[in-house]
This record gives structure tokens, C-alpha cells and sequence, in this order.
């Protein structure tokens, strides 16, 4: 059972726009939410994070919610470029384990 | 190089085959792990070692089998695989991993695509 979902698959933005990526969790024991970027090739890149004692951080354009009584997480990106086309991974952590959704793949056209 | 490096980035390989998977730190972290990412489903943590001992391991099946020789450092070993087991692994390495407080800012390697036939 997946303890972090990530529901769309994928998200077209036009680039100037808001891009809203959604994650939603099963487990209220989650210490910490973090947000990876992968392009194709290479590894997750770390993008930003917010406490569970949080519900908002803000890092230039990008702003990461926290809704702990509905279990959702999402992050923004105002406005959005064409380089944040990427695959976006949500993950929570619990303890010492670092959990994973599937991803959202954005593509952000001009 | 800078980062994290992982050799190959492809490899084909049979189910009678004796394979190793290299991962190289240049950061300077106590902290690796090897994740595993099949089509369509979460990255899954394998192996966590910290200053060089393991500290993690999630249930995998022994022809999986990590190695660090030093901090910057970490192998994969893989023996008698089975076509389930392909896909791609990931590398990670963290300043440091303290239980209880996962160090989150992983730095990732661009991983082996790794198909068994």
C-alpha cells in the first residue's frame, strides 16, 4: 500500500502560468515532505522542503504547502518555465526512511 | 567529477551473470544508500551505510549485495538475477544519517539502467 500518492501522472503548464503539482499521504506520522526534480538521464535533485510543524516554505518560485488535516502536500511554481519540464517526485519521511511517490512528469510549453 | 557518479549507466545482463554496479561520492558525506526505481512504481530504498557500516537493509533478496569500502565508495553486487530485477538504481549519498533524523538533502546519481534477460 502506497503511503505516498501521487495521482496525476502527468501535467502540461503554459510557461508564464502557475504549475501546481499534488501529493497526498496516508501516515499523520511524517516528519518531514520533500519535493526531487529528475530530468531524463540523471538523478532526483533535492528542491525543497517543509517541516511537519509547517504549512507553508517559499524558495524563489517555488512554494511547497503542507494541509496536515487533509494529508496533502503540493507544490507550486510561479510562473513556470520551460526548464522545469522534469519528472517532480513528492517523498515524506518517517524515522529514517525516505518514502516516494510516482512522480508527476510537468512539461511547461511556451 | 563532481557529485555523484554511478558506472555503468547501462547493463545487460543474463540471469547466470555475476555483474557489479559502482558508485562514487565526490561531496565529502558519511552517508550512502542504493535505491531501486521499477517502471511506474516509487523509488524504493535498498541499503543505507553510514561511515562505511550498514545501517539499513529493507528486506532484499540476498543476490543483492552492497558494499562500501570506504565513505566514498559503494558497490552493488549482483548475482543470479531475475528479469523482475531490472530496472534502474539509484545511487544517493547525504551528509551524514542519523536515525530518527533522516539527513533529506540526498544528492542523487544519474543511476544504471540494468535489464536482466
Amino acid at each position: 500500500d502506497q503511503q505516498v500518492k501521487q495521482n496525476s501522472p502527468s501535467l502540461s503548464v503554459q510557461e508564464g502560468r502557475i504549475s501546481i503539482l499534488n501529493c497526498d499521504y496516508t501516515n499523520s506520522m511524517f516528519d518531514y515532505f520533500l519535493w526531487y526534480k529528475k530530468y531524463p538521464a540523471e538523478g532526483p535533485t533535492f528542491l525543497i522542503s517543509i517541516s511537519s510543524i509547517k504549512d507553508k516554505n517559499e524558495d524563489g518560485r517555488f512554494t511547497v504547502f503542507l494541509n496536515k488535516s487533509a494529508k496533502h502536500l503540493s507544490l507550486h511554481i510561479v510562473p513556470s518555465q520551460p526548464g522545469d519540464s522534469a519528472v517532480y517526485f513528492c517523498a515524506a519521511i518517517l524515522t529514517d526512511k525516505l518514502i516516494f511517490g510516482t512522480g508527476t512528469r510537468l512539461q511547461v510549453f511556451p | 567529477e563532481t557529485g555523484v557518479t554511478q558506472t555503468p549507466r547501462h547493463l545487460v545482463m543474463g540471469m547466470t551473470n555475476k555483474k557489479s554496479l559502482k558508485c562514487e561520492q565526490h561531496l565529502g558525506h558519511n552517508a550512502m544508500y542504493w535505491y531501486k526505481q521499477s517502471a511506474k512504481k516509487p523509488l524504493e530504498l535498498m541499503f543505507v551505510y553510514s561511515l562505511e557500516e550498514r545501517v539499513e537493509n529493507n528486506s532484499v533478496p540476498s543476490r543483492f549485495s552492497p558494499e562500501c569500502p570506504n565513505s566514498s565508495h559503494l558497490f552493488l553486487h549482483l548475482h543470479t538475477l531475475q528479469p523482475e530485477d531490472s530496472a534502474l538504481y539509484l545511487c544517493a549519498s547525504s551528509q551524514d544519517f542519523n536515525p530518527g533524523v533522516l539527513s533529506y538533502e540526498q544528492y542523487f546519481g544519474p543511476g544504471t539502467r540494468l535489464t536482466v534477460t
